[in-house]
């Protein structure tokens, strides 16, 4: 069974760092494509980052929303997949999603909420 | 990016049939995807490659179109049905979703 889980959401002020992390199972995590996606509170989803595999370097992708402050990596002998947010701003207060690409498709975990708040 | 723009909201009685549909601003051929997602829940997947349902997706809900003009069927719709339905493209970088259509039953 495919599992996505992601922790590290939580209140966070203006201006600070904070680091999501996806635990994956149940699927060749090394050989596949992973995003982050967003949602905030009662809007739609929105693309957030892309890291493809090692057969592609790694390649990651970025939303011009979030390029220069998120870094997206992972760890393929832990089958994780990590973003990295700096500068929070109000605007990125959404639950956070890992999603597992496949062939395009995704397939979601349950998310965690991350509030960007003074 | 590629614009993905659906109708925001539909309401239905049961037993139904119920169309929503996804226009793309430029074409996708047929990478285009359906996602429900229940209050509270993550998006799940209904149809992948516009037209080919996921694997223990009630046959009640179809998929059909290609290039721009998508089209996501459920018949007949049943109370559970209650959710909203995003759209998603992955044939131009980056992924781009629809704004959803909340589906609302009578």
């Amino acid at each position: 069974e495919v599992q996505l889980v992601e922790t590290g959401g939580g209140l966070v002020r203006p201006g600070s760092s904070l680091k999501l992390s996806c635990a994956t199972s149940g699927f060749t995590f090394s050989n596949t494509w992973m995003n982050w996606v967003r949602q905030a509170p009662g809007k739609g989803l929105e693309w957030v980052a892309l890291i493809k595999d090692k057969y592609s370097n790694y390649e990651a992708n970025y939303a011009e929303s979030v390029k220069g402050r998120f870094t997206i990596s992972r760890d393929d002998s832990k089958s994780r997949v990590y973003l990295q947010m700096n500068t929070l701003r109000d605007q990125d207060t959404a639950t956070y999603y890992c999603t597992r690409d496949y062939g395009g498709v995704a397939y979601w975990g349950q998310g965690t909420l991350v509030t960007v708040s003074s | 990016d590629t614009v993905l723009t659906q109708s925001p909201a539909l309401a239905v009685s049961p037993g139904e049939r119920v169309t929503i549909s996804c226009r793309a601003s430029e074409s996708v051929s047929t990478l285009m995807h359906w996602y429900q997602q229940k209050p509270g829940q993550q998006p799940t997947l209904l149809i992948y490659l516009a037209s080919n349902l996921e694997s223990g997706v009630p046959a009640r809900f179809s998929g059909s179109g290609s290039g721009t003009d998508f089209t996501l069927t459920i018949d007949p719709v049943e109370a559970d049905d209650t959710a909203t339905y995003y759209c998603q493209q992955s044939w131009n970088d980056p992924w781009t979703f629809g704004g959803g259509t909340k589906l609302e039953l009578k």
